[in-house]
């Protein structure tokens, strides 16, 4: 098992420009979330999901939007990338919808100019 | 809001010694409880998961325990080693983890 996989591993991307981080899983989980990481902040929810269709906002979702169209996949879209958005993103999946441990991806750094 | 809050950054202490590490919460009641190690560069790796009706939980030498009068979590490291060198993160909630901002122990040689 791959567990959770994250691609890009880095990114730079010009403020307005769109990009989409990939992140699949191969362990059959229900929950998919997407968290972003900032020095001095933690952990900070983004959007998550509890299946296939359906998605939720987490406690920063604004500027991101998510789809989940296959177990498997939980892609995160950058509509109009801003300076603000330069963090470290990491997916994480878990078996139970209501609770369990989470498993990570190995993260994306992104880099906004 | 509900928060988790680890309010030291970093701790160093000697190898040998046992480490101990504050996870406090606020304004909500969580089921449970986790912690998280983060090497550098690493996504988290999950180490412990502790219920609000479990006083202690134990896995080789880490040990964790649950106040929910302090609303509390302790996190313990016995015999420590360079190798447990890391970032350790305690989170909480129900359908949704929130998380603390860490601590980054280093362990003396």
């Amino acid at each position: 098992n791959a567990g959770v996989t994250q691609t890009p591993k880095f990114q730079v991307l010009k403020t307005g420009q769109s990009m989409t981080l990939q992140c699949a899983q191969d362990m059959n989980h229900e929950y998919m979330s997407w968290y972003r990481q900032d020095p001095g902040m933690g952990l900070r929810l983004i959007h998550y999901s509890v299946g296939a269709g359906i998605t939720d906002q987490g406690e920063v979702p604004n500027g991101y939007n998510v789809s989940r169209s296959t177990t498997e996949d939980f892609p995160l879209r950058l509509l109009s990338a801003a300076p603000s958005q330069t963090s470290v993103y990491f997916c994480a999946s878990r078996i139970g919808t209501d609770t369990g441990e989470l498993f990570f991806g190995e993260g994306s750094r992104l880099t906004v100019l | 809001s509900q928060k988790i809050e680890q309010n030291s950054e970093a701790l160093n202490i000697q190898e040998g010694k046992t480490a101990t590490l504050t996870c406090n919460y606020t304004n909500y009641s969580p089921a449970y409880l986790q912690w998280y190690r983060q090497d550098p560069g690493r996504g988290p790796v999950f180490l412990l998961l502790i219920r609000e009706n479990e006083k202690e939980k134990r896995k080789e030498r880490l040990k964790v325990t649950f106040d929910t009068t302090l609303k509390q979590s302790l996190f313990h490291i016995t015999a420590s080693q360079p190798a447990d060198s890391a970032t350790y993160l305690c989170a909480g909630g129900a359908n949704n983890l929130f998380f603390g901002t860490g601590t980054r122990l280093t362990v003396i040689p």
